[in-house]
């Protein structure tokens, strides 16, 4: 069994659909949570950063941690065309600088 | 926040060559990682570029195949030796501390094919 579960996809939605991206996780050693964008040929950029199960929103996105469960999710509302990259969770334990481990990314599509 | 640039950002090589890969962050940092993108695959850390002293690598990866430099806080090389058409991939270095802040952030990546 994999540390990290991601869908990789493709998923593909309408111009302004609420998107769904999720991942599981088997390690409950896992305290820190993050979900990286990445455009096609371009490197991951960090879209969100949370620590404690429950919701944080920025802007059009919302991360979700259920640390019960191991599962987490990132939501984007009212999604665009420019919102069409891979998503990757990613969670590392706690302490300063611990290996991350990221699942594989779920492409995501946005039809205008 | 920091930037990171890698050169190059693509090449093709033979087989049996050798490839170095640059990464050059705009302030300092902590930490340097470098990591392996394959399709269908998530991305797998090849090891921690440690200032001054011996990169450490992950299982699997070992300093033959992939010596690493870090010569100070804002440089690090990746070669990738004698390669074969199995090293064909993304190579992305990350950088995470100082002004990169506390999570780990990535350069564009160096896209390698080896014929």
């Amino acid at each position: 069994q994999k540390e990290v579960e991601q869908d990789p996809g493709p998923l593909s939605v309408p111009e302004g659909a609420i998107v769904s991206l999720n991942c599981t996780y088997s390690n409950s050693a896992f305290q820190y949570f993050m979900w990286y964008r990445q455009y096609s040929r371009k490197g991951p950029e960090l879209l969100m950063y949370t620590y404690s199960s429950g919701n944080k929103e920025d802007g059009r996105f919302t991360a979700q941690v259920d640390k019960s469960s191991k599962y987490i999710s990132l939501f984007i509302r009212d999604s665009q065309p420019s919102d069409s990259a891979t998503y990757l969770c990613a969670m590392r334990w706690p302490g300063g600088y611990q290996k991350v481990t990221f699942g594989i990314g779920t492409k995501l599509q946005v039809i205008p | 926040s920091a930037v990171i640039s890698q050169k190059p950002s693509r090449d093709i090589c033979q087989r049996g060559t050798s490839l170095t890969i640059q990464c050059q962050v705009d302030s300092q940092v902590t930490m340097m990682f470098w990591y392996r993108q394959q399709p269908g695959q998530s991305l797998t850390l090849i090891a921690t570029a440690n200032q001054g002293s011996e990169a450490t690598y992950e299982s699997g990866f070992v300093i033959d195949k992939f010596p690493i430099s870090r010569p100070n806080l804002t440089f690090s090389t990746l070669t990738v030796s004698n390669m074969s058409p199995e090293d064909s991939s993304i190579y992305l270095c990350s950088g995470q501390g100082l002004a990169g802040g506390n999570e780990q952030f990535f350069g564009p990546g160096t896209r390698l094919t080896v014929l």
